[in-house]
Formats: structure tokens, sequence, C-alpha cells
């Protein structure tokens, strides 16, 4: 069957470095992206991975590792304002459909 | 700059009800997107369209139909309206340039309550 595997809850103080993993298993894939959401509002796009290694943008970084259907999100120097729930999402076709996991909620407190 | 524009933002409806959700996009996106989100199941791809005049079904699309008249609006419709159909629905649009690595940008979303 098709699936996204990723943490349901992550807590840390501020300052700290997170990791979000996820694993995937999809009937397609072009690549995987990462998405925010605060408070259940509009997702916001974070990044995307479409070939393996890193993929760096201020303080988040995202890495894909396709042989191991893997993939994480990186979180450094954490700030108040990074709390919110984070998704993974496989691209599985040409047309940029995305297959989401269920989420990660990250709290970070003081 | 609006950007995606849903509406209405909330709505509450009884079993049988039917409504027409709107999703407008100011961006010259080709590619729109309908998803619904449960709690604890993240986002499922309900239909989508690829242009004008053309529509497709995603991973959900059973008691909802859609229609992409115009480039710039995607309307999402339920007929006969179901307690399941409770969720909180976000519509998304993107550039079809190499589509698979262009980001999705989402509106606000719109609350749907089926007693």
């Amino acid at each position: 069957g098709q699936s996204l595997e990723q943490p349901s809850e992550v807590t840390a103080v501020e300052g700290a470095i997170v990791q979000i993993n996820c694993t995937y298993q999809t009937s397609g894939f072009y690549g995987l992206s990462w998405y925010q959401q605060h408070d259940g509002g509009a997702p916001t796009f974070l990044s995307y991975n479409g070939l393996d290694g890193l993929e760096e943008t201020g303080r988040f970084s995202s890495f894909l590792s396709r042989s191991d259907s893997y993939g994480y999100l990186l979180l450094q120097e954490l700030q108040m304002k990074d709390s919110a729930s984070y998704f993974c999402a496989v691209v599985t076709d040409s047309w940029g459909k995305l297959q989401f996991g269920a989420g990660t909620q990250v709290v970070v407190t003081p | 700059n609006a950007g995606v524009t849903q509406t209405p933002k909330f709505r509450v409806l009884k079993t049988g009800q039917s409504m027409t959700l709107l999703c407008a996009q100011d961006m010259n996106h080709e590619y729109m997107y309908w998803y619904r989100q449960d709690p604890g199941m993240g986002l499922r791809l309900i239909h989508y369209s690829v242009g004008e005049g053309t529509t497709a079904k995603g991973e959900v699309p059973d008691g909802y139909n859609v229609s992409r008249l115009k480039k710039q609006n995607f309307l999402l419709g339920l007929e006969s309206a179901a307690p399941s159909q409770t969720s909180v629905y976000f519509c998304a649009s993107s550039y079809p340039t190499g589509a698979h690595n262009q980001p999705q940008h989402f509106g606000d979303g719109t609350r749907l309550s089926i007693l």
C-alpha cells in the first residue's frame, strides 16, 4: 500500500535543533516536499528535494535518500514562531500531485 | 496581492443539502487542486485541474464534483452533503512548468460542518 510515516509530535526548547523524519512508500515518486502549517491555517511551502542530498534554506534544511525512501527536515536555531505542524509530501506524478503525511506537530518551549 | 482566495470561510449544512465552494487565484497558475484535511490525517487530494476546462479525480473524489470554467477559478461542489464530509477544505494552485518541483500555494481553507 501507499504510506508516509512521520512522528506525530516533537517538543524542543528555543535554540535547539529538531529533525523530523519521513519514510514513504508510494506508487509514484518525483520528489519530496515539506510544508508548514500554523494553527490549521494555510499550509506554506518550505522545501523540495528531487535528487538525493541536502537542500538548505536559511535555518531549515531538507534531505532525501531515494534508495532508502527516506527524507528529513532539519529545523535549526528553533524559535517560538516555529511551533507549527510540518508535513512531508511526496510528489507522485508529473502534474505535481501531492500525497501528504499525517504531519508532525513541533512544540517549541522557552 | 491576494494569492489564493477561498469562499466561504465557514459553513454549516444539514445532511442532504448542496453547496459550492469557490477558489480563486490571481497568480495566473495553470494547475489547481482541492484537498480536505481531517484531524490526524494530513491533506488528501479530492480533485485537481491542469488547465481551464479540465478536471481529474484525486485520492478521495466520491461525493464531490468540480468545474474549471475559467482559469482563475476552481469550484468544488457537494450535491448531497453527508456528515462524513465535515472537514476543512483547502484549495491550492501552482505553475505547470516542471510542475513536480513547483510549490503549491494554498488558500486559508473553508471549515465545513455537516449536521
